[in-house]
């Protein structure tokens, strides 16, 4: 299909990890990102991907790239309540004019203490 | 460094009407993107601008417009708002809007009502 898939929703107790998971459908898609949105907020860039790489540790954030099963994933370590958000998969999809970002439609993510 | 600016941060206009928003990005960008956010569509691209030219276009109707200064700040326009309108509008900067690298940078949003 067309769509980036993400699950909806995702709870976590603070002080566990969480994995985020995603699905996307360019297999020519040369970036993979994770943003963040806040209540009241736009999106915040969290961490991004190459498709040439497996994964990227950034401190607490963990991204893995299966290119073969077109699957990416976040994972948090360590989860605080003030990790709460949503969280979307972004994938870069070339075309003839340029480049548009397509998102998945977000898993939010609720962290009890 | 300013991050991303979105005026207005609210709005509400009733069917029928026309609206533009505005945004000015990041010193030194010269890519605006502009999505359209909905609970049950999620985010949608509308349209992007770079050195003041529409580079890229979703699958929005014609009612969706917008244009980029010399100065890079973009507006949007909704013509003959419709209640489906309603939304969060997004824009988003990027330094050149490289083909293989967007690195997009946001705003907070204009939430648009439609009554």
């Amino acid at each position: 299909g067309e769509d980036v898939e993400q699950s909806l929703f995702l709870s976590v107790r603070e002080g566990d990890s969480s994995v985020i998971n995603c699905t996307y459908t360019d297999s020519s898609s040369t970036y993979l990102y994770w943003y963040k949105q806040e209540p009241g907020a736009g999106l915040q860039l969290l961490t991004y991907i190459f498709s040439n790489m497996d994964m990227k540790q950034d401190q607490r954030l963990t991204v893995l790239l299966n290119k073969k099963d077109k699957h990416l994933s976040l994972r948090i370590a360590d989860t605080q309540t003030g990790d709460s958000a949503i969280y979307f998969c972004a994938e870069s999809r070339p075309n003839q004019a340029g480049t548009a970002l397509i998102f998945g439609k977000g898993t939010t993510l609720s962290v009890s203490s | 460094k300013a991050g991303v600016t979105q005026t207005p941060r609210y709005l509400i206009k009733t069917r029928g009407q026309q609206v533009t928003l505005s945004c000015s990005p990041i010193s030194g960008h010269r890519s605006v993107s502009w999505y359209q956010q909905t609970p049950g569509q999620g985010l949608q691209f509308l349209f992007e601008y770079f050195s003041e030219t529409q580079r890229n276009k979703g699958n929005f109707p014609g009612r969706f417009s917008g244009r980029q200064f010399s100065n890079s700040r973009s507006e949007m326009n909704v013509s003959t708002l419709e209640l489906g309108d309603s939304a969060l509008y997004l824009c988003a900067s990027s330094l050149a809007g490289s083909p293989t690298n967007e690195k997009l940078f946001f705003g907070s949003g204009t939430q648009l009502s439609v009554l």
